[in-house]
């Protein structure tokens, strides 16, 4: 079973404007962390925030944000004031926590999403 | 900032032969990981490492692949006869402890078998 779905393979998005990707996860564990990562063409994978599952406030990280919602088990990503340099894949990971957990302590990734900024 | 080393950035190699991919962690970092990422596809785990031994292994990492620490500095990935599915870019990561609250990749190695 899926564990982390982005569910937009990809988005346009104008030069200065906000945009929300999207990431659903799921797991059991009431531990867990959520991570997301910028790829760029070049292919390196570059980190970009990380949420805890039990932080209280949405992470952030300069033009970063991570909206999250435990409920909905969600961990939006958004990029404020969108610029070029933001072009890249982008991917959500989560990291089970629970030592109960087979797969604590990796990384599980999404498929990504394509964000491409235009002028 | 400190950084986790990869190399070569890219390798070419004949099905068949080995390859041995390296990566120098960040230097107080304690936990390793091998990922991978087939073109196109999303990033795969493959082995987490801790205290010289293996800590957790995929279905993917079968006995073609093998991991060490040889000097307590460089951190390899083996693979002993390459298929042409093993053509992927292949990510180390490290981290301090198992939970620490970043994870940093290296700019990975992209192996292409031919």
């Amino acid at each position: 079973a899926q564990k982390i779905t982005q569910t937009q393979p990809g988005m346009f998005v104008q030069e200065k404007e906000a945009v929300t990707l999207d990431c659903t996860y799921d797991t059991s564990d009431q531990s867990y962390g959520l991570f997301w990562y910028k790829q760029p063409s070049s292919g390196e994978m570059i980190f970009l925030i990380y949420q805890g599952s039990y932080d209280e406030q949405n992470a952030t990280e300069g033009r970063y944000s991570l909206n999250f919602q435990k409920a909905r088990k969600s961990a939006n990503l958004v990029i404020s004031a969108s610029q070029l340099g933001d072009s890249a894949m982008y991917f959500c990971a989560m990291r089970e926590e629970e030592e109960t957990t087979d797969s604590w302590g990796k990384l599980q990734f999404g498929a990504g999403t394509q964000v491409v900024v235009t002028p | 900032e400190p950084e986790v080393t990869q190399t070569p950035s890219h390798q070419v190699t004949q099905m068949g032969q080995e390859v041995i991919l390296r990566c120098v962690p960040i230097s107080n970092h304690l936990y390793f990981y091998w990922y991978r990422q087939i073109l196109g596809q999303k990033v795969e785990f493959l082995v987490s490492f801790y205290n010289n031994e293996i800590s957790e292994k995929s279905e993917i990492f079968d006995d073609q692949f093998s991991v060490e620490r040889p000097d307590g500095s460089n951190f390899t990935l083996k693979i002993r006869s390459t298929k042409l599915e093993d053509s992927a870019m292949y990510f180390c990561a490290t981290g301090r402890g198992r939970m620490n609250t970043e994870a940093f990749f290296g700019q990975g190695t992209r192996l292409t078998v031919v």
